[in-house]
């Protein structure tokens, strides 16, 4: 199983908000940053929010990160059709020298 | 704009080796590190190390390590990711991506390359 916990499914309505978390240790997203990704069907992974907070350009503020202590989140407002995919959260593990990715929650637009 | 283009698919027998490469363009290749991760059926995303292209410095992931090697041409700006004694469960699409070391995220990712592992 992977080293951060995402819950593996999410949904909500269009227009609805719906956050994704992301469970971690001392050793990753206590002493790191958390990065998010999404992959579309068929799609390659894209970055989505780096360093905790910050969204890449192109990517609508309807998205936003945050980290508290060992555990981080990802919301999404006013959700679209076209939101639907797979979210991935990461962090750098201290213990493993390299980084780490959460299982993944797809997320459904209802 | 930053691409990174992937060679394309594989099929593999077990026990052969698989050499994937990924060319860069529209960045300073040597100022950041290429990363590769894999998402092989059913599953998530899987790190599986990064090479330093300014000194071919590497890091591979514990899983990885004594069948993976990751190598750099800064003469075409290409990547390369060889694993060797595959399984039928490195069937998988492998992903290479710039990696950003100081904020240590994958900010660009290539198209992805399926590799299939069958007897």
């Amino acid at each position: 199983q992977s080293v951060l916990t995402q819950p593996p499914s999410a949904s909500g309505a269009p227009g609805q908000r719906v956050t994704i978390s992301c469970s971690g240790s001392r050793s990753n997203i206590g002493r790191n940053i958390v990065n998010w990704y999404l992959q579309l069907p068929g799609s390659a992974p894209k970055l989505l929010m780096f360093s905790n907070n910050h969204r890449p350009s192109g990517v609508p503020d309807r998205f936003s990160g945050s980290k508290s202590g060992t555990s981080a989140s990802l919301a999404i407002s006013g959700l679209q059709s076209e939101d639907e995919a797979d979210y991935y959260c990461a962090a750098w593990d201290d213990s493993l020298n390299g980084p780490v990715f959460g299982g993944g929650t797809r997320l459904t637009v209802l | 704009q930053v691409q990174l283009v992937q060679s394309g698919g594989e099929v593999k027998k077990p026990g052969a080796a698989v050499k994937v490469s990924c060319k860069a363009s529209g960045y300073i290749f040597s100022n950041y590190g290429i990363s590769w991760v894999r998402r092989a059926p059913g599953q998530g995303l899987e790190w599986m190390g990064w090479i330093s292209t300014y000194n071919e410095n590497v890091y591979y992931t514990q899983k990885f390590q004594g069948r993976v090697t990751m190598t750099t041409d800064t003469s075409t700006n290409t990547a390369y990711m060889e694993l060797r004694s595959l399984r039928s469960d490195d069937t998988a699409v492998y992903y290479c991506a710039k990696f950003n070391v100081l904020v240590r995220s994958l900010d660009y990712w290539g198209q992805g390359t399926l590799v299939t592992v069958s007897s």
